[in-house]
């Protein structure tokens, strides 16, 4: 079974931490992407990758960057954690077809404390 | 640019009633896939459908049916005779010509059915 697995379900910090949110994809898919999910907000692309070492800014980049060292890997960082970071964060990969949608990993929860 | 449009936050059914979720979407792209994904409680979202843009014939799975119409860039999902399970946050999202390019969503909307 094919899968996106986000490393940590739940997760607690403390502000100013740095933080790593880790996902690995088994599918030998190009896309990776990671979203922050907030009450009333829907999905909101942090930043994504669409082949090793490359990165793209989305719609909320600022306070985050990523790492894309092999393919499979796509990590998230928070370089100093803040309290309006505390949010569901998801990742999910993509094949590089436009008829391929997600596959997501099932998210992982962070309090910022 | 391309939008999705989830006009329903939230939409409370009785079990067995139908419920119709909608959305619109909007696009230049003659080519294009719209798709919806199911986020129940648990949190992680699973995908339930693709539709091609040159595909308007509605499909039906179960208890769920699409209804894609390109005339009014609208690509809705029916429930037929609800279920306590069916309660979650279902989304829509689109497409472009590209795959490597993000999927757009929308803000999605929360169905809770009440036994």
């Amino acid at each position: 079974d094919v899968k996106v697995t986000q490393s940590s379900r739940y997760l607690v910090k403390r502000t100013g931490e740095k933080v790593f949110l880790e996902c690995v994809q088994d599918m030998d898919h190009e896309n990776m992407f990671w979203y922050r999910q907030d009450p009333g907000l829907g999905l909101r692309l942090i930043y994504f990758s669409y082949d090793v070492k490359m990165k793209e800014k989305g719609d909320i980049p600022e306070g985050y960057s990523v790492s894309r060292e092999k393919k499979e890997r796509f990590s998230l960082i928070l370089e100093s954690a803040s309290t309006n970071q505390t949010s569901m964060y998801l990742c999910a990969s993509r094949d590089q077809g436009p008829q391929d949608g997600y596959t997501f990993g099932s998210g992982t929860r962070l309090t910022v404390v | 640019a391309q939008k999705v449009t989830q006009a329903q936050t939230e939409i409370s059914v009785v079990e067995k009633e139908d419920v119709t979720l909608d959305c619109v979407y909007e696009t230049r792209d003659t080519t294009y896939y719209l798709f919806w994904y199911k986020q129940p409680p648990s949190g992680e979202l699973v995908f339930l459908i693709r539709r091609n843009s040159f595909d308007e014939q509605n499909e039906i799975s179960g208890r769920y049916s699409w209804n894609f119409q390109k005339s009014t860039s609208s690509f809705n999902f029916t429930i037929t005779a609800s279920q306590v399970v069916d309660s979650a946050v279902y989304f829509c999202a689109l497409s472009g010509y590209s795959g490597n390019t993000p999927l757009v969503f929308g803000k999605g909307t929360r169905l809770s059915v009440i036994a």
